[in-house]
């Protein structure tokens, strides 16, 4: 699965959007672009996946740029309960190897300030 | 509600004892994982699994043991062979096969440690 890199920090208000970035340059045309979230001494937490489109579901929205080679997750109102660390995922389904696991970084860890 | 209970949640180990980890899912996925988590890290596979008496090691999965006998249990031995076994250990699940797009659920985690 392709590599990607993301801050390793940032900062946000409350009630406020942020935008988590992630850069992906080396992303395969079979690669779905992943983002979970794990907030302290707690287990990963599924955000939202897509391909080429943007997404949107009740926790957030992805944004996928044209040429697929960045992603921006987007959070619309921050609460203090978002902040954890972030992970962009690339997994490969066709490619990506039977086991199926997901490769996790160190990812963004996210602050919110009330 | 449906999810993946982990227990304990903190577990110590004595030198030279096995301990067992437990991960109990009511979701009805196929696919179970085990990972490892040390701080400041990503996680790293140790064991999978996609159907009953089946699993395949990951990674690191040298001091570790599983068992699938039941679709909703996969739990996880660290053996004392395991030298360094000072971690947080993730259970997750997913539905369908182990290469599909769906995606994982993770229970709480086992905090595990030395005495």
């Amino acid at each position: 699965d392709a590599k990607t890199t993301q801050p390793n920090s940032m900062e946000s208000n409350e009630e406020e959007p942020v935008h988590l970035p992630c850069n992906h340059s080396t992303i395969s045309g079979t690669d779905y672009i992943h983002w979970y979230r794990q907030l302290p001494s707690q287990g990963p937490e599924y955000v939202i996946h897509g391909l080429t489109s943007n997404v949107n579901n009740r926790m957030a929205s992805l944004a996928i740029a044209e040429d697929r080679k960045s992603s921006t997750l987007i959070l619309h109102r921050a609460t203090l309960r978002d902040a954890a660390v972030y992970y962009c995922i690339l997994r490969d389904v066709l490619y990506g190897g039977s086991q199926g696991n997901l490769i996790f970084g160190k990812g963004t860890k996210l602050s919110v300030k009330p | 509600d449906g999810g993946i209970t982990q227990s304990p949640k903190y577990l110590f180990r004595k030198e030279g004892q096995n301990v067992t980890l437990s991960c109990e899912q009511n979701l009805n996925h196929d696919a179970m994982y085990w990972y490892r988590q040390d701080p400041g890290q990503g996680l790293r596979l140790i064991y999978y699994s996609q159907i009953v008496n089946d699993f395949q090691k990951g990674d690191i999965a040298e001091g570790y043991s599983v068992s699938r006998e039941k679709k909703e249990s996969f739990p996880l031995t660290v053996t004392s062979a395991q030298k360094n076994p000072t971690a947080f250990y993730l259970c997750a699940s997913k539905a369908g096969r182990l290469y599909s797009n769906q995606p994982q659920h993770f229970g709480d985690g086992t905090r595990l440690s030395i005495l």
